[in-house]
């Protein structure tokens, strides 16, 4: 099993829909967790950095954390096409490398 | 402005050839990572550094080659050794290293021709 999973899509959906996006892992050990997001032939860019399990917001964007299922989850609203990317989840424990997610390539329909 | 610069954008070489790709920053943040991205791969870590005049081997390292003299400076030279050599390099920066949350440079696509 692979530490990080990532559906890699692409996952369509119409201008305005929420958008769910999603990682599961397997080591027990992670605790620090982020969302990059990554335009075409671009570096990635922070968008969410969280460190415990529940939710953290910035505008449209909410980070979710579920350790005990070892599932992470980032929500888009109100969705537009500027948010047409792929979205890398990334996690690392204490002192080790960061372990990233192939990303999930979202088009948003207009 | 603060940030990470990679140059060039786009570069072409011939098989054989070594190649040196730039990564400077002026964040003041002293850990810098080299990363490789293929279509489907994710990302991969070649080598990262935590300070001046050191650096570690990450999961791909053989056929590439680091050095850090400068704080803002940690280049990438992909040799004649590395087998398949055409992707996409991206470098990045953090505070101080692992697991520090690691900003990126615009990357630079590498073919080989």
């Amino acid at each position: 099993q692979k530490e990080v999973e990532q559906d890699p899509g692409p996952l369509s959906v119409p201008e305005g829909a929420i958008v769910s996006l999603n990682c599961t892992y397997s080591n027990s050990a992670f605790q620090y967790f982020m969302w990059y997001r990554q335009y075409s032939r671009k570096g990635p860019e922070l968008l969410m950095y969280t460190y415990s399990s529940g939710n953290k917001e910035d505008g449209r964007f909410t980070a979710q954390v579920d350790k005990s299922s070892k599932y992470i989850s980032l929500f888009i609203r109100d969705s537009q096409p500027s948010d047409s990317a792929t979205y890398l989840c990334a996690m690392s424990s204490p002192g080790d490398k960061i372990i990233f997610g192939k990303g999930t390539r979202l088009h948003i329909l207009p | 402005d603060g940030g990470i610069t990679q140059s060039p954008k786009y570069l072409f070489r011939k098989e054989g050839q070594n190649v040196t790709l730039s990564c400077e920053q002026n964040l003041n943040h002293d850990a810098m990572y080299w990363y490789r991205q293929d279509p489907g791969q994710g990302l991969r870590l070649i080598y990262y550094s935590q300070i001046v005049n050191d650096f570690q081997k990450g999961d791909i390292a053989e056929g590439y080659s680091v050095s850090r003299e400068k704080k803002e400076s940690f280049p990438l030279t992909v040799t004649s050794a590395q087998k398949n050599p055409t992707a996409f390099y991206l470098c990045a920066s953090s505070i101080s290293g692992p697991p520090d949350t690691q900003y990126f440079g615009p990357g630079t696509r590498l073919t080989v021709l």
